[in-house]
C-alpha cells in the first residue's frame, strides 16, 4: 500500500535552515512527490515536484531558498534562510494508479 | 491571472446531497485533467476524486466511492463535485485544484454536515 509518512511537527529559527523528511512506503522507492505548502487559513500553494533522482520542478515564483532532493525512499523539503513567513503546513503528495492521488499527513513547521 | 474559485458549499442534514462548482479561469481548462480535495477541520489534506481533462477517466477515494460523482463542463472551464448521501464526517473545506501536480489551488468552499 502506498503510503507517505511526514512527522507532524518541525522547528527551526528565524534566518536558519530546515529539512523536511518525507517517506514512500517500502516498494515504492522510485516514486517522485510533490510539496505542498498551506498558510494559516489559506488554500495550500504548489512548491516543486522532486525525482527519485533529487532533481525538482519548482512552481513559478517559488524562492530560491526553497529546494528539494531525495535519498532511498526519502524525499525533502529544505528551507533556507528561514522567514517568518515560512511559519505553515507542509505536505508532501504522491500518485498511485494513474489519477489517483495519495497525501502525507503534513508537518506544521514552527519558525522561533 | 491562473485561478480556482469553489463555490456551493453549505450547510446540510445527513443523508442530503449538495453540489459543489469550480469555475476555472486565466488557462486553457480542457487542456487539464482537476482534483477535489478536502480537509476536515484540524486535519490534514485528503484526496477526493479526480478526472481527466477529456472526462475519460475519473477516480475516487475509498470513502467517497458510490456516494460522490465528479464531472466537468469543458465548455463552461467549471469542475463540479455532486456528492450525495452525505455523513458527518464529510465536513470539510472543500479546494479544487488543477492537473496532475495539483499546481493550483483555489481557496475553497465549506460543507457542514449535521442535523
Amino acid at each position: 500500500q502506498l503510503v507517505l509518512t511526514q512527522s507532524p511537527s518541525a522547528s527551526a529559527s528565524l534566518g536558519a535552515s530546515v529539512k523536511l523528511t518525507c517517506t514512500l512506503s517500502s516498494g515504492h522507492n522510485n516514486y517522485a512527490i510533490a510539496w505542498h505548502q498551506q498558510l494559516p487559513e489559506k488554500g495550500p500553494r504548489y512548491l516543486m515536484k522532486v525525482n527519485s533522482d533529487g532533481s525538482h520542478n519548482k512552481g513559478d515564483g517559488i524562492p530560491d531558498r526553497f529546494s528539494g532532493s531525495s535519498s532511498g525512499a526519502e524525499r525533502y523539503l529544505t528551507i533556507s534562510s528561514l522567514q517568518s513567513e515560512d511559519e505553515a503546513d507542509y505536505y508532501c503528495q504522491t500518485w498511485g494508479t494513474a489519477i489517483h492521488v495519495v497525501f502525507g499527513g503534513g508537518t506544521k513547521l514552527t519558525v522561533l | 491571472e491562473v485561478q480556482l474559485v469553489e463555490s456551493g458549499g453549505a450547510l446540510v442534514e445527513p443523508g442530503r446531497s449538495l453540489r459543489l462548482s469550480c469555475a476555472a479561469s486565466g488557462f486553457t481548462f480542457d487542456d487539464f485533467a482537476m482534483h477535489w480535495v478536502r480537509q476536515a477541520p484540524g486535519k490534514g489534506l485528503e484526496w477526493v476524486s479526480a478526472i481527466t481533462s477529456n472526462s475519460g477517466s475519473v477516480d475516487y477515494a475509498d470513502s467517497v466511492k458510490g456516494r460522490f460523482t465528479i464531472s466537468r463542463d469543458n465548455a463552461k472551464n467549471s469542475l463540479y463535485l455532486q456528492m450525495n448521501s452525505l455523513r458527518a464526517e464529510d465536513t470539510a473545506l472543500y479546494f479544487c485544484a488543477r492537473d496532475l501536480d495539483l499546481d493550483v489551488w483555489g481557496q475553497g468552499t465549506t460543507v457542514i454536515v449535521s442535523s
